[in-house]
């Protein structure tokens, strides 16, 4: 079973562009989450959707974006990006994000992003 | 405020010996879960552990074994024996039920375990 794919694994940006990255989630995960993680601030959520819709959200700016698809593939956008955007963003994946179940999270290798 | 705290930052001990990994989370929910995640060099987390604030039942799995609770807050991992491939940044992690979602982790900042031949 093919696990949580990230692309691209490299990105080099410069300041004031954007950037897309993608997660394609476990095959029947309908749950996929964001975060973030640097030296400074360690791993810090993101967002989370599922069946297409934002269910929660974390203390970031509105350049950081996201949407999930019909197929639970999820693309996550950053705008304008700043020097302070370089982390490590890993996306992760359940099946319904439910805590009444005993449903592991579980993690791409992520995107490492690098703006300049 | 939730919070994790990892106090150990870094921990380096030499193959065989054992090690215990702390966390202490705060938070005001009653209903929580509490996580261990590992972090290889290759940047993935692995799942290692899930505890529900309901059950404070320890767990012994292999080499690894969990200790938890509540009354000090605490969510200690052991390794046993430990190997060189057990060298990695090991997380501990709280999700509160009244944040609406069980994807919603707060992380500790993390203790990169060196294990040395």
């Amino acid at each position: 079973k093919a696990g949580v794919t990230q692309t691209p694994r490299y990105l080099i940006k410069t300041r004031g562009q954007q950037v897309t990255l993608s997660c394609s989630p476990i095959s029947g995960h309908r749950s996929v989450s964001w975060y973030q993680q640097t030296p400074g601030q360690g791993l810090q959520f993101l967002f989370e959707y599922f069946s297409e819709t934002q269910r929660n959200k974390g203390n970031f700016p509105g350049r950081f974006s996201g949407r999930q698809f019909s197929n639970s593939r999820s693309e996550m956008n950053v705008s304008t990006l700043e020097l302070g955007d370089s982390a490590l963003y890993l996306c992760a994946s359940s099946l319904r994000g439910s805590p009444a179940t005993n449903e592991k999270l579980f993690f791409g290798s992520g995107t490492q992003l690098s703006v300049l | 405020a939730q919070k994790v705290t990892q106090a150990q930052t870094e921990i380096s001990v030499v193959e065989k010996e054992d090690v215990t990994l702390d966390c202490v989370y705060e938070t005001r929910d009653t209903t929580y879960y509490l996580f261990w995640y590992k972090q290889p060099p290759s940047g993935e987390l692995v799942f290692l552990i899930r505890r529900n604030s309901f059950d404070e039942q320890n767990e012994i799995s292999g080499r690894y074994s969990w200790n938890f609770q509540k009354s000090t807050s605490s969510f200690n991992f052991t390794i046993t024996a430990s190997q060189v491939v057990d060298s990695a940044v090991y997380f501990c992690a709280l999700s509160e039920a009244r944040s609406g979602g069980y994807n919603k982790l707060i992380f500790g900042a993390g203790t990169r375990l060196a294990v040395h031949p």
